[in-house]
Formats: structure tokens, C-alpha cells, sequence
């Protein structure tokens, strides 16, 4: 089975903190993301890797940086944390293979953010 | 750009009933994949089905079944004898090929409640 872990379920930081949430998958997946989810808004895409290194901005990138050092793993990183970045933060990952587009997503369990 | 609506944010049935949830999308290519996840309450959201857009026969899988017709551009979900467990939020998504294959547009979502 597929298995995609962050590194907390629940995270409790102050404003102006850098935050780190990660996220590592088991299964080799070339392509992974990072969403955010609010309610009424569904789940937003900050950023995705499509590989080592390689980065995308997503839909809502502003106050957000990644990193992908290594294929399995891949941060997301608040540089200085706001309360409108309280939020539930899910990584995902994906395998590009032939299908690309074609292959589902596997989530992780979800990070919720909480910025006081 | 692609988009895709969930109109219904909430509905409450009762256990047995059976329920449809709604999903309407927008694309302008040929070529695209859609995909219903569950997210129970536990946070993580779960692949249910996937579809691509020259495949237009429904599927059925247990108490699920799937709708997709392309002259409408809706994927329907129906879930028949509903039960406690199926109390979810559920999200319609699509994922596009050529430049837009790393993104998966979500739907707001819809929120089941099945009552005992």
C-alpha cells in the first residue's frame, strides 16, 4: 500500500515563526503537492514537484516556499507565519509513469495548522 | 481554465435512503480524467473512482455508482442504501492533460451526513 506520513497531525505556532510541514511518501512517486483546505473553499494548490528539485507554484503560492531534496520527501515551509495561514495543509504524491494525469493522487492524513 | 462545481456544500439523509451527489465541470481539452475521493472524518482523503473522458459507461461498484455524461459535462455519484459509514465529505475532481496535467481541480466538496 501506498503510504504518504506528515510529520504532525496537529501544529500550534505563533505569528511570525517559520513553520515546516512534511511530508514523505514510500512508494517512489515522482510528482508530489501540497494543498491547503478551508471550508467553502475546498482544497487549494500551493505548490507541486515533479521531480528532485524541481518545483511548480500552485494556485495560491504567496507567503510559501518548498523544498524537494529528495524524492521521497517534500517540505513545505511558512517563512513567517500569519493567521490567515491557519489551515488544514494535506500532501500528496503521485507516480508520473506513462499515465501521468491519468494516475490518482494518494493523500496524507492532513496537517492542521493553527496560527495564534 | 478548468473548474469544477459542486452545488450541493451539504445534504443530510436517512440511513437506507438512497443519495446522488452532484459534480458539473468545465474543460477545454479532449483529453481529461475525472476522479471522486471520500474524506472521512479522520481527515485523509480516499480515491474512489477515476474516469477519462472517452470512457462515457457507468460503473458501479457495491451500494456506488457513477454517472458521467459528457453532453452535460457531469459526473454524478450516487451512493444506494446509504449507511452511518458513508458520512463523509466527498470532492469531485479533474485533472487535465497537455500543460495542466500536474493540477487536480477540486470541487468545493459535499458534505453526507447519513442519520441512524
Amino acid at each position: 500500500d501506498v503510504k504518504v506520513t506528515q510529520s504532525s497531525r496537529y501544529l500550534v505556532k505563533r505569528t511570525g515563526e517559520k513553520v515546516f510541514l512534511e511530508c514523505v511518501q514510500d512508494m517512489d512517486h515522482e510528482n508530489m503537492f501540497w494543498y491547503r483546505q478551508d471550508p467553502g473553499l475546498g482544497l487549494r494548490l500551493i505548490y507541486f514537484s515533479y521531480d528532485v528539485k524541481m518545483k511548480e507554484k500552485g494556485d495560491i503560492p504567496e507567503g510559501y516556499s518548498v523544498s524537494r531534496e529528495k524524492k521521497e520527501r517534500f517540505s513545505l515551509i511558512l517563512e513567517s507565519a500569519s493567521t490567515n495561514q491557519t489551515s488544514m495543509y494535506l500532501c500528496a504524491s503521485r507516480p508520473q509513469m506513462a499515465g501521468g494525469p491519468y494516475n490518482e493522487q494518494f493523500f496524507g492524513p492532513g496537517t492542521r495548522l493553527t496560527v495564534l | 481554465a478548468q473548474k469544477v462545481t459542486q452545488a450541493q456544500t451539504e445534504i443530510s439523509v436517512v440511513e437506507k435512503e438512497d443519495v446522488t451527489l452532484d459534480c458539473v465541470y468545465e474543460t477545454r481539452d479532449t483529453t481529461y480524467y475525472l476522479f471522486w475521493y471520500k474524506q472521512p472524518p479522520s481527515g485523509e482523503l480516499v480515491f474512489l473512482i477515476r474516469r477519462n473522458s472517452f470512457d462515457e459507461q457507468n460503473e458501479i461498484s457495491g451500494r456506488y455508482s457513477w454517472n458521467f455524461q459528457k453532453s452535460t459535462s457531469s459526473f454524478n455519484f450516487t451512493i444506494t442504501a446509504s449507511q452511518v459509514v458513508d458520512s463523509a465529505v466527498y470532492f469531485c475532481a479533474l485533472s487535465e492533460t497537455g500543460a495542466g496535467s500536474y493540477q487536480l481541480t477540486f470541487g468545493k466538496g459535499t458534505k453526507l451526513s447519513v442519520i441512524p
